[in-house]
Order: structure tokens, then sequence, then C-alpha cells
């Protein structure tokens, strides 16, 4: 089925790196764009980045521009997100979610997330 | 960037009575050249990852009840959901997506059974 599961969330001291994983499967992850969301504990929705289908545009949040990196692995069926010098206020569940389909107008949305993958920046 | 801003931030409705969720976006989120609000709206229940329930501003999700609708055009938006269901409760965001990013959520509204 239509899948996406992240990976590499844990806890890291500020300052730190960490790089977060999303594997798809059961849909052609090469034709689509991917984006990244976060929540803080109790808090809402903040979308952090996109990459594009082809891996040839990235934009970013002001709040992580500069820190993140995203980028995709369309013969693995892979998103990653880089995260360097991280703050106490990056500490969330980050979601990966399928944006939109290439050369489709019938759909858009962030139709199919993750479960998210819990990062917390902490000494 | 555009600001998203949702109202009420919580709402207590009765089951089976009307729910309305306004967003506002800081500029027009519609795109002339196709005639599409680039708005969505996602529901997220405790736990669990949001859902897609409508995008373009009024076209619901494959699979999405049709008690729930999406309106509005340009800058002001509306979810309805028409006859309020236990299995309803949650908390609901609009997100732009229009043009260049970064795209930008609401703070999101919490719906809850009165």
């Amino acid at each position: 089925q239509v899948q996406l599961v992240e990976s590499g969330g844990g806890v890291v001291q500020p300052g730190r790196s960490l790089r977060l994983s999303c594997t798809a499967s059961g849909f052609t992850f090469s034709r689509y764009d991917m984006h990244w969301v976060r929540q803080a504990p109790g808090k809402g929705l903040e979308w952090v980045a996109v990459v594009s289908y082809d891996g040839s545009h990235e934009h970013y949040a002001d709040s992580v521009k500069g820190r993140f990196t995203i980028s995709r692995d369309n013969s693995k069926n892979m998103l990653y997100l880089q995260m360097n010098s991280l703050r106490a206020e990056d500490t969330a569940v980050y979601y990966c979610a399928r944006g939109h389909e290439v050369g489709t107008t019938l759909h858009d949305g962030l139709d199919i997330w993750g479960q998210g993958t819990t990062v917390t920046v902490s000494s | 960037d555009i600001v998203m801003t949702q109202s009420p931030d919580s709402l207590a409705v009765s089951l089976g009575e009307r729910a309305t969720i306004n967003c506002k976006s800081s500029q027009s989120v519609l795109y002339t050249s196709n005639n599409k609000n680039y708005l969505a709206w996602y529901q997220q229940k405790p736990g669990q990852p949001p859902k897609l329930l409508i995008y373009w501003a009024s076209s619901r999700e494959s699979g999405v009840p049709d008690r729930f609708s999406g309106s509005g055009s340009g800058t002001d938006f509306t979810l309805t959901i028409s006859s309020l269901q236990a299995e309803d409760v949650a908390v609901y965001y609009c997100h732009q997506y229009y043009s260049s990013p970064p795209y930008t959520f609401g703070q999101g509204t919490k719906l809850e059974i009165k």
C-alpha cells in the first residue's frame, strides 16, 4: 500500500546534527514533490521544506534556512532531512508528506503522511 | 510570507449540528491563470498525522465523507461540517501552497462536542 515511514529521530544536544530519513513505498516516488512538516509538542503544524520531484529545486521555511537541507534519492525511494546546528526550538515530531504529482492537474495537497519521527534537542 | 489566520481557535458543537471554521490569508492564494485557490484543509486527531480533507479550497479528497465541504476564494475560506459526528473531534488546519514557498499553515482550530 502507499506508505511513508520516517526514521532517524532521537535526542541530540544543541548545536549537533541529525539526519532524518523517509522511506516511500507503493507509489512512483520520482513523480512527486516531497515535503517535511514538523509539530512541536502541543503546538500546530509548521511547514519545513519541499524538494521537487526530480530533486532540482528546494525551498525552506525561514526558521530552518541555512541549517537544514532536504534531499532525495529516487533510485532508493528515499527522502532525507539533514539538520545541522540544532536548537531547542527544533524539538518536534517531523513528518514527511507527499505533495504534487508532476504533470497532473487533477489533484493536489499533501495527501500521504508518515507517522512521524520525534526529534528532541536538549543538553 | 503569507500568514494564515484561523477562527475560532476552538469550537464546541452539538452532535448533528453544523460546524464552521474560517481561514483568512494575508494575501490572495487564487492563481488566476487556472482559477484555482491553493488552499487545503487537514484534520488531525490525537497521536495521528494530519489527514487531507480538502484541496483547491473546495475539492474533497477521495474517501472523505460528504458532510465535509470547503468554500471561499482569494483570501477568505471556510470548512463546513454539515452534521457533526463524534469521530469529527479533532484539530483542523488550513494550509496555503500558493506560488513560491514557504507554504504556511493556520494555527489550528480545536473542534469538540458540546
